[in-house]
C-alpha cells in the first residue's frame, strides 16, 4: 500500500527567508505526487501536482517542488516566505487501479510558522 | 463561483443523531469524494463516486453511507453519531483521466458531536 511520510510536523521560518518542506512517499509504481495548502479554518488548495515529465514543477503563490526517484522525495521549496504564508502544508500521492481514482493518501502534515 | 461547495459549514448535534452533510460541485467532473480530517488534521478518504458508482469504500462504520443523486452531487449521510465522529469531513472532486486527476476540494464541513 501506498504511504507518504513528511517528517516535520512544525516548522519555524523567518519572514523573507527561503523554504524546503519534506515529502517521502512509497508507492509501488508511478506516483502522481501533489501538494495542498490548508489556512487556518479552511478548505485545501491545490499549490501543485507532478504526473511526469520536467521533475521540477511550478505552482501557485511561487512554490516549486522537485521530484526525486531514486530518493522517493517530493520536497516543497520557496525562495523567500511571506506571512501570508503559514498555513498547514499535506503532501499527497494519487493512486490508479485501473477502475478509476483511488482517491489520495496524504502525508500527517507540516506547520509552518513564520517569524516576523 | 464555487467550485466544490459544502453545506452546512458548522454542524453541532447530539450523539445518536442522524444528519447530512451536502456537496455539490460544478466542474462538470465525473468521481467525487469525501474525506475526513481528524483532530490531528490527519486526512482520510472515506468514500469516492464515479458515474453513481461507489468504486472505492474505506473501512469506515456503516453507519456512514454516501448518496449521490446525479452526478454532481455526493451528500454524506451519518446515522446514530458518535462522539469519535467530530471531524472536518471534505468533499472534493475530479475528472477521470486513467490516474491523473487533480482533486478539487470543498470548504469542508465541520462536525462537533456533543
Amino acid at each position: 500500500a501506498q504511504s507518504v511520510t513528511q517528517p516535520d510536523i512544525h516548522i519555524t521560518v523567518s519572514e523573507g527567508a527561503s523554504l524546503e518542506l519534506r515529502c517521502n512517499y512509497s508507492y509501488g509504481a508511478t506516483p502522481y505526487l501533489f501538494w495542498y495548502v490548508q489556512s487556518p479554518g479552511q478548505g485545501l488548495q491545490l499549490l501543485l501536482k507532478y504526473f511526469s515529465g520536467d521533475t521540477l514543477v511550478q505552482g501557485i503563490k511561487g512554490f516549486e517542488a522537485e521530484f526525486k526517484r531514486s530518493q522517493s522525495s517530493f520536497n516543497l521549496r520557496k525562495p523567500s516566505v511571506h506571512w501570508s504564508d503559514a498555513a498547514e502544508y499535506f503532501c499527497a500521492v494519487g493512486t490508479y487501479s485501473g477502475g478509476g481514482a483511488d482517491g489520495l493518501t496524504f502525508g500527517k502534515g507540516t506547520h509552518l510558522i513564520i517569524q516576523p | 463561483d464555487t467550485a466544490v461547495s459544502q453545506t452546512p459549514k458548522y454542524l453541532v448535534t447530539q450523539m445518536g443523531n442522524d444528519k447530512s452533510i451536502k456537496c455539490e460541485q460544478n466542474l462538470g467532473h465525473d468521481t467525487m469524494y469525501w474525506y475526513k480530517q481528524d483532530s490531528k488534521k490527519f486526512l482520510k478518504i472515506m468514500f469516492s463516486y464515479n458515474n453513481k458508482e461507489l468504486i472505492i469504500n474505506e473501512t469506515v462504520p456503516n453507519r456512514f453511507s454516501p448518496k449521490s443523486p446525479d452526478k454532481a452531487h455526493l451528500n454524506l449521510h451519518i446515522n446514530s453519531l458518535e462522539l469519535g465522529d467530530s471531524a472536518v469531513y471534505f468533499c472534493a472532486s475530479s475528472q477521470e483521466d486513467s490516474g491523473r486527476e487533480t482533486q478539487y476540494f470543498g470548504p469542508g464541513t465541520r462536525l462537533l458531536v456533543l
